[in-house]
């Protein structure tokens, strides 16, 4: 049980050029999340999906599109990257499960550190 | 506007004693509370929740304590050790709204051998 995975774990790019990231998750979770991490300002939600065939905005949405053709994997691109979006990409997932505490956790990847020259 | 604050971006605290990181919250609507512990290279990890109609949640050497009327909460850690040194992020979900949890922008602990 691998939990979260994400591919790659670093990458270099050229302000223009496009890229995606690969999330896969083998916990049978519904829910799949895309998030940024900057100095000081936390982790900001990018994407999230709700299940397979849906995705949504986050707080950050702007420059980023996803896509979830399979419940197990959640993709990001960048179509045009810029030296803004130099930061660490994590995923995360979470199941449904009964109401309770736990339900609500959601399980991260080991992330993506992405450098935009 | 930040949500989720955590004031203090860092902590030092002798190895043995207690560390109490802290959080303050502006929504009331948010009803959940996590804790993650986040080390270098590495993706956060989950510590610790608590939903808002408690006031503690304990779990070995973690406790979180919630102050709804002052939209505050805190995570003790005792004893501290030097392998607790990491950056701990709080979170909220907010009530119906499951699906987007609010991250504060995260505390560095030391923990002095």
């Amino acid at each position: 049980n691998a939990g979260v995975t994400q591919t790659p774990k670093f990458r270099v790019l050229k302000t223009g050029q496009s890229m995606t990231l690969l999330c896969a998750q083998d916990m049978n979770h519904e829910y799949m999340y895309w998030y940024r991490q900057d100095p000081g300002m936390g982790l900001r939600l990018i994407h999230y999906s709700v299940g397979e065939g849906t995705t949504a905005k986050g707080e950050v949405p702007d420059g980023y599109n996803v896509s979830r053709l399979k419940k197990q994997n959640f993709l990001l691109g960048l179509e045009s990257a810029a030296p803004s979006q130099t930061s660490v990409y994590f995923c995360a997932s979470r199941g449904t499960g009964l109401a309770g505490e736990g339900t609500y956790t959601q399980y991260f990847g080991p992330g993506t550190r992405l450098t935009v020259l | 506007d930040q949500q989720v604050k955590q004031n203090s971006p860092s902590l030092s605290v002798q190895e043995g004693r207690i560390s109490i990181l802290n959080c303050d919250y502006t929504n009331s609507m948010f009803d959940y509370f996590l804790w993650y512990k986040k080390y270098p290279a590495e993706g956060p990890t989950f510590l610790i929740s608590i939903s808002s109609i408690k006031d503690k949640n304990e779990d070995g050497r973690f406790t979180v304590f919630l102050n709804k009327s002052a939209k505050h909460l805190s995570l003790h850690i005792v004893p501290s050790q030097p392998g607790d040194s990491a950056v701990y992020f709080c979170a909220a979900y907010k009530n119906n709204a499951g699906n987007m949890l609010t991250f504060g922008g995260g505390t560095r602990l030391m923990v002095k051998p």
